[in-house]
């Protein structure tokens, strides 16, 4: 039972532009929702995480939307470079126990 | 760089054998989550281990099973290889309660 969906599986944008991914969930006991940024050979880094109570969260390009009523948040990056190059996936948790991931987007940024 | 260590890097193993795999927790963390993760899909979480016992499961077969040390350190012990064991496993520490899990840089298993 896939958890949480996540779109687009590939995402190719050009230097400066903005690079978004979505992701569904269905558990509503889930009450963290972080991204984790992954390069090819390297484990999952945490790269930014928010929680349902608030709407929105920034860390320099990075940005979380978060929709409660609608089960969906997204990733915005902003001035995507080319070293933003990665697979991204979203994932959900809740009780700090198990985390459940999308399937990842790999994201091309061309210079 | 997260303080999570993993070894080894690589291993090749054949089908119906043994592995040991082995985590190191970042300082200050004391509990432990194992997850799979196949070539080009997200992670699945096996287990976590709390207090040198397990503390949730994944809908993985018993042939998976873990160990945590005093020092917070664990091993993830597979039995009876099959040929889909083959993946990246990663650990992924974190201090009790907390929801933030930093992950090694995994094991890649090879089962032939």
């Amino acid at each position: 039972q896939q958890q949480v969906k996540q779109s687009p599986q590939s995402l190719i944008v050009q230097k400066g532009g903005i690079s978004i991914i979505n992701c569904a969930y269905e558990n509503t006991a889930f009450d963290y929702f972080p991204w984790y940024q992954q390069f090819p050979g390297k484990g999952p880094a945490l790269l930014i995480a928010i929680r349902p109570d608030v709407s929105e969260k920034k860390e320099g390009r990075f940005t979380i939307s978060f929709n409660k009523s609608a089960k969906q948040f997204s990733l915005h990056i902003m001035d995507s470079q080319p070293g933003d190059s990665a697979t991204y996936f979203c994932a959900a948790i809740s009780a700090g126990n198990m985390l459940t991931f999308g399937g990842g987007t790999r994201l091309m940024v061309k210079p | 760089e997260t303080g999570v260590t993993q070894s080894p890097t690589h291993l090749i193993k054949t089908r119906g054998q043994q592995v040991t795999l082995r985590c190191s927790s970042q300082s200050g963390h004391n509990t432990v989550s194992w997850y799979q993760q196949a070539l080009g899909q997200g992670p699945q979480f096996i287990f976590q281990y709390y207090r040198e016992e397990e503390n949730g499961r994944g809908n993985f077969p018993p042939r998976f099973s873990g160990l945590q040390f005093p020092n917070y350190s664990s091993e993830l012990n597979v039995n009876a290889l099959e040929l889909d064991d083959s993946a990246l496993y990663l650990c992924a520490s974190s201090r009790q309660g907390a929801d933030e899990q930093y992950f090694g840089p995994g094991t890649r298993l090879t089962v032939t």
